[in-house]
């Protein structure tokens, strides 16, 4: 059964860039052909961040898109989140999702908590 | 790209059954019969409940339901057990290639 685990600096300076990463195992990552990141501020709802391809390219919600990027890496079966030019307004826990077909998420990592804080 | 809209909270008796609704719009709920729902309890990730609008996965109990009619999707649960307490999100795909989340509702099993 494959298994989700998020990972990167609980704590990112404003201005900064926020870096995640997300394992998967007991599984490929080829078992699916896409893989979303997906954040829940504090008290409040989910907000769709982006997602990665694997043939080919990602694709990210439209009000994040200047900031996003993400990536995979096949050889060491994770995939990551960059978040450039953060604010409090940031700060979040972040999922790594994947993506059943079509159009839903059917295995959630537990999800990290980042802060945006000087 | 606005959130769809779900009620802040519902609530019912052990053995009854509840509704939640989902609003959307033309540029997700309506167009796309692709909603699905999303069982979170605190501190945890969110849980698939129902994809494809209607469609339950493995081990998601019968109890769970969905259903759409026009520009409002709906997840009932019937036989209300204290288990079924938490939040409940629904979620679209939307133009542009996009998700769209529901605003969540919080369950209560009086």
């Amino acid at each position: 059964q494959v298994q989700l685990q998020e990972s990167g600096p609980g704590l990112v300076q404003p201005s900064g860039t926020l870096s995640l990463t997300c394992a998967v195992s007991g599984g490929s990552i080829s078992s699916s052909n896409w893989w979303s990141w997906i954040r829940q501020s504090p008290g409040k709802g989910l907000e769709w961040i982006g997602e990665i391809y694997l043939p080919g390219s990602p694709k990210y919600h439209p009000s994040l898109k200047s900031r996003v990027t993400i990536s995979v890496d096949k050889s060491k079966n994770q995939f990551s989140l960059k978040l450039s030019s953060v604010t409090a307004a940031d700060t979040a826990v972040y999922y790594c999702a994947r993506n059943g077909e079509p159009c839903y998420f059917d295995c959630w990592g537990q999800g990290t908590l980042v802060t945006v804080s000087s | 790209q606005s959130a769809l809209t779900q009620p802040a909270s519902v609530s019912g008796s052990p053995g009854q059954s509840i509704t939640i609704s989902c609003t959307g719009t033309s540029s997700d709920v309506v167009n796309y019969n692709l909603v699905s729902w999303y069982q979170q309890h605190p501190g945890k990730a969110p849980k698939l409940m129902i994809f494809e609008g209607s469609k339950r996965p493995s081990g998601v109990s019968d109890r769970f339901s969905g259903s759409k009619s026009g520009n409002t999707a709906s997840l009932t649960i019937s036989g209300l057990q204290a288990e079924d307490e938490g939040d409940y999100y629904c979620c679209s795909y939307a133009d542009s290639t996009t998700y769209v989340f529901g605003t969540g509702t919080k369950v209560t099993v009086l």
